[in-house]
């Protein structure tokens, strides 16, 4: 499984755009990234995934470059209650388990 | 309500116990997959099962061991409890193939170990 690097840590402001960048620099030709959002004491929920450029959906934008060794979570006008782990993941269309990293922890001040 | 239940969502039990999580996966998934998170520790994954069998294993102690059952439902079994095995346990599933858009994680069950 292709490892991931993302920022242990981001600050953010309320209605303010957040963009978490994750690299995957060997990342295999069939997987796709995902992303995970995680608040305390809860289990981890699916945002978005894509595999090449750019996926909307009514959470979170994905950018994914022609290289594909890096992947950009977007999150627009976030709030309070967007604080929480987010965790980038690689992942093939067949069954696997999803390995996690340590994840980015986002915190939205007012 | 993601539609993976697990149960119970609290346990409190003393060291040498022996307890079990279940987990009922979403309506139509054939995957489950248990998790365990420590405190300030990341998701460990431990073990998958497909249809009734197992698929793939992570760093699972000896000590616990795992499921699936005909109707899909799956159980975590821990046994000789230590206080270190405290943690968040989670279960995901997910459906077989095809378009796929993540799997679905339940909401834990925190075992305290005392």
């Amino acid at each position: 499984l292709a490892k991931t690097t993302q920022p242990i840590s981001m600050d953010s402001y309320e209605g303010q755009e957040v963009n978490i960048t994750c690299s995957h620099n060997n990342i295999a030709t069939n997987d796709y990234i995902t992303w995970y959002q995680q608040f305390p004491s809860q289990g981890p929920r699916f945002i978005i995934q894509g595999y090449k450029t750019k996926v909307t959906n009514e959470v979170a934008s994905l950018f994914i470059p022609a290289d594909r060794k890096s992947s950009t979570l977007s999150l627009p006008r976030v709030s309070l209650s967007d604080t929480a782990v987010y965790y980038c993941l690689p992942k093939n269309t067949g069954f696997q388990k999803l390995v996690f990293g340590t994840g980015t922890r986002l915190l939205v001040s007012p | 309500d993601s539609g993976v239940t697990q149960t119970p969502k609290h346990l409190i039990t003393a060291t040498g116990q022996r307890v079990t999580l279940r987990c009922s996966p979403r309506s139509g998934d054939l995957s489950v997959y248990w998790y365990q998170q420590s405190l300030d520790q990341g998701l460990q994954f431990l073990i998958q099962y497909y249809n009734g069998e197992e698929r793939a294993k992570g760093n699972i102690l000896e000590r616990f061991s795992a499921q699936q059952f005909p109707d899909l439902h799956s159980e975590l079994n821990l046994s000789s409890l230590e206080l270190g095995d405290s943690a968040l346990y989670f279960c995901a599933s997910s459906v077989e193939a095809g378009p796929d858009y993540g799997y679905t994680f339940g909401s834990g069950t925190r075992l305290t170990v005392v």
